[in-house]
Order: C-alpha cells, then structure tokens, then sequence
C-alpha cells in the first residue's frame, strides 16, 4: 500500500468557500507535489515544494497555495473555491529528485 | 506548453489478448515515466525510462522509449481483467515536475 496519506478523503463545500488538504509524505520524502486530476482525464500538476520551498509551479491562480513541513506533511489551501475545483486532488512525494513518485489516495472534493 | 499526447483514449480487449499504448511528444524528453490508475484508484509508478531506445520489461508488460526520445509505448502481452485500468505517461519536466498525457483506458473482457 502508499506510503503517502490524505486526509480528507471526500469532501463537500460551496462556492465562495475555503478548504485545506492534508498530505503526509513517507519519511525522507523530501519532494512533494500536489495534482488536480478532473473526472475521466490526466493529473493536472499544481505545484512542488522541496524541502518546504516552493519550487515549481503549474498554471494555476494564486488561491492555490501550499505548505510543507518538516515532519513531510503537507497542505493544499484553495481559495473562493468554484465550481471547476471539482476534483481528485493528489499528493505525491519522491525520495529520489529524478525518480518516480508514490501518489496518495487523494481527496476528492465536490464544489457545489 | 510541453505536452504529451497519448492514443488510443480507450481499449476494449478480449482477455488475452495483446495491448498496446503510445505516447508521443513535439519535443525531447529528457526521461518519461508511466503509471497505471485502476478504476477509483490512484496513479501507481510503473517504471522510469531514460536513454534512448531504451527497452524494460515487467513480466508482461514492456516499455520502449524511441531513439529520437520523443516517443514511448507500453506493451502488454496477453491481456488478464487485472490489467484494467488508465495507463498513464508523464514526461519529466526540469525539477521532476511530471506533465502526465491524457491517458489510455483499457478495458479487458473476460
């Protein structure tokens, strides 16, 4: 099983309002990175935090944000949430900075 | 933006039968990795390929990169109801920060 856990694992909000997604990365994970995944189509990359630094991020508006820790945990925030946030939101962390990554469950939140 | 482009989008497949997807690119990649997402689940790491022409093999499965690094395919030989799923590619942008193609969803008849 992943090594990589998210919490929640559903979710309902409504439009307008803010939520927080968790991560908790295996141990010497120092990369993690968050995807958007929408229904029936490929991860969507949101953006990296190495060694809780930001260090990379995809095309996605300033109310996404992040936050790593040093205990490899992690957060997502999105903002004004809308409609189009619908999705399976994935964490995924990687020992090896070139390597493959071990994805979480994810979460899947339903903007409503 | 750099994008990878996956086909076909779906497979139906009798069991036992042979697959294959292909991933193509407009640019070189510097590496890709593949991953395999069962129905409701998560994306899973397959495998990692990196030099040109390269070639793996996972007991059934088998991974070719193209000589100009700007393709790749996953074979499977001989289909079983344990293979569906959404086989995914993902190039590797500078910083490991993975674009993943569209994907290939493969159905197995039994």
């Amino acid at each position: 099983e992943t090594g990589v856990t998210q919490s929640p694992t559903h979710l309902i909000k409504t439009r307008g309002q803010q939520v927080t997604l968790r991560c908790s990365s295996q141990s010497g994970h120092n990369t993690v990175s968050w995807y958007q995944q929408a229904l029936g189509q490929g991860p969507q990359f949101i953006f990296q935090y190495y060694r809780e630094e930001e260090n990379g991020r995809g095309n996605f508006p300033p109310r996404f944000s992040g936050l790593q820790f040093p205990n490899y945990s992690s957060e997502l925030n999105v903002n004004a949430l809308e409609l189009d946030d619908s999705a399976l939101y994935l964490c995924a962390s990687s020992f090896d900075p070139v390597g493959g990554y071990t994805f979480g469950s994810g979460t899947r939140l339903t903007v409503v | 933006g750099q994008q990878v482009m996956q086909i076909p989008q779906y497979q139906h497949v009798q069991e036992g039968e042979d697959f294959t997807t292909y991933c193509n690119s407009s640019t070189t990649l510097s590496n890709i990795q593949w991953y395999k997402q069962r129905p409701g689940g998560h994306p899973v790491f397959l495998i990692q390929l990196v030099k040109s022409g390269e070639v793996k093999k996972q007991k059934r499965l088998t991974f070719q990169f193209g000589e100009a690094k700007k393709n790749s395919s996953l074979h499977i030989t001989a289909t079983q109801t344990t293979d569906v799923g959404t086989y995914f590619c993902a190039r590797n942008n500078a910083g490991n920060m993975l674009t993943f193609g569209g994907g290939t969803r493969l159905m197995v008849k039994p």
